[in-house]
């Protein structure tokens, strides 16, 4: 089955870059999705990468996409305490309709 | 849009007890989930709807837990009887369609099993 693992946690300071990673099992994904989830609040979607695609930029957001390593990645640039929440990389694969296979989710701390 | 709406937003139960839980999701969209989320196993897809039918509810964890959508506006998750591993956040989410499907999370209800 498909498979999507991050690490748990990353502390950075505010004002240094942030980057998440992620990699997942599944080669026929389709949309690599990065979510956000902050405190008693459900995932909201930040960004996204269609499959056939490098590299997205999205104003402090960018991310990588090495589909022949299946290494997915978010950096976050100049990264601000309201940037603290956890992140769900996210894939949907040819086959699997609308279901969505969520990593683990990395845990993101800002401290001053 | 009010978004993805959820009921109730905390529940503490006994061991035992039959729990509901409630969502309506976003007008006009046609894919509904139910997800569990707890420290231990993370974020859990247990079923999911398209246009009111369920198409994938091999993540319903046990025959206790149950899943509903009457129409296209409002679906309901049961557990009974319910038992303290239970405890967790669930979160309904609903799509409209499209190529980029995009998922929009309700609040959750935090679920407490005593």
């Amino acid at each position: 089955g498909e498979d999507v693992e991050q690490s748990l946690f990353l502390s950075v300071r505010e004002g240094d870059s942030s980057v998440i990673n992620c990699t997942y099992t599944d080669s026929s994904s389709t949309y690599l999705y990065w979510y956000k989830q902050e405190p008693g609040a459900g995932l909201q979607l930040l960004t996204y990468i269609f499959s056939n695609m490098d590299m997205k930029q999205d104003q402090r957001l960018t991310v990588l996409l090495n589909k022949k390593d299946k290494h997915l990645s978010l950096r976050i640039a100049d990264t601000q305490t309201g940037d603290s929440a956890i992140y769900f990389c996210a894939e949907t694969f040819t086959g699997g309709g609308n279901k969505l296979t969520f990593g683990t989710g990395t845990q993101l701390k800002v401290e001053l | 849009d009010a978004g993805v709406i959820q009921s109730p937003r905390h529940e503490v139960t006994e061991m035992g007890q039959e729990v509901t839980l409630r969502c309506k999701p976003i007008s006009g969209h046609n894919s509904l989930f139910w997800y569990r989320q707890t420290m231990m196993r993370g974020l859990e897809l247990l079923i999911y709807f398209n246009n009111n039918v369920p198409i994938d509810d091999s993540g319903m964890p046990e025959d206790r837990f149950s899943a509903k959508m009457p129409n296209a506006s409002f679906s309901t998750l049961k557990i009974q009887p319910s038992e303290p591993r239970d405890s967790a956040v669930y979160f309904c989410a609903s799509l409209s369609g499209g190529a980029l499907r995009e998922q929009y999370f309700g609040p959750g209800t935090r679920l407490t099993v005593t």
